[in-house]
């Protein structure tokens, strides 16, 4: 089945904690993406990656950092995760940039 | 950027009454979908549509990118249809933006 698979699904942290969310895809797709979603904030995109060792910062980067090493992982690391990054997080995969997205099922992250 | 203005923000249906629901865009855009993220987060695409019209079963999309707007068409509403719907743009810049989104309430 063609998917995005994001892990966790639900994490609770420590300030200063350093933690990684995985995201996989298995439809050899180009273009990965991480956004976070956040209530009267809407989904708002932290790094994207147009393919393997090429990625970029959307529009709220800090705090995060991300790498593309193979085209099938995009893990999206909190180097130190503060209470402000407390936000539900969705990986999202396309062929390329201007075609349909696929969405992971979402981690919901807590950081106190 | 590319401002997404949707509306109505908020929408009350009975089951089996129609519905449309509008995405406006600012900018010429390259890419166009709309998701439906359910009441327990997940965000479904249900149409990449930058122009013209699709269909899939119950809803309908139709995107008039030359006056920079798209509609969503939903029919017969379910309860199992309740959720936010969003439209999200994307135009030279590549990056998908998200509108604030229609929150969709079926009730049985």
């Amino acid at each position: 089945e063609a998917q995005v698979t994001q892990n966790p699904r639900y994490l609770i942290t420590v300030t200063g904690k350093k933690l990684t969310v995985t995201c996989s895809q298995n439809m050899n797709h180009e273009y990965m993406s991480w956004y976070r979603q956040d209530p009267g904030l809407g989904l708002r995109q932290i790094y994207y990656s147009m393919n393997v060792e090429v990625t970029d910062k959307g529009d709220v980067p800090e705090g995060y950092k991300v790498s593309r090493k193979e085209k099938r992982n995009f893990p999206l690391i909190l180097e130190s995760p503060s209470p402000n990054q407390t936000s539900l997080y969705f990986c999202a995969s396309s062929l390329q940039a201007d075609y349909g997205y696929t969405f992971g099922s979402g981690t919901r992250l807590t950081v106190v | 950027g590319i401002q997404v203005e949707q509306s109505p923000p908020d929408l009350i249906l009975q089951e089996g009454a129609n519905s449309t629901l509008r995405c406006n865009f600012s900018d010429s855009v390259n890419n166009l979908q709309w998701f439906h993220q359910n009441p327990w987060g997940q965000l479904i695409n249900l149409f990449y549509i930058p122009s013209g019209t699709k269909q899939n079963g119950r809803l309908s999309a139709t995107t008039v990118a030359t006056e920079r707007y798209s509609l969503l068409y939903i029919s017969s509403s379910q309860t199992t249809d309740s959720g936010v719907y969003f439209c999200a743009v994307s135009g030279s810049a590549r990056q998908l933006t998200f509108g604030s989104g229609t929150q969709l309430t079926v009730l049985p």
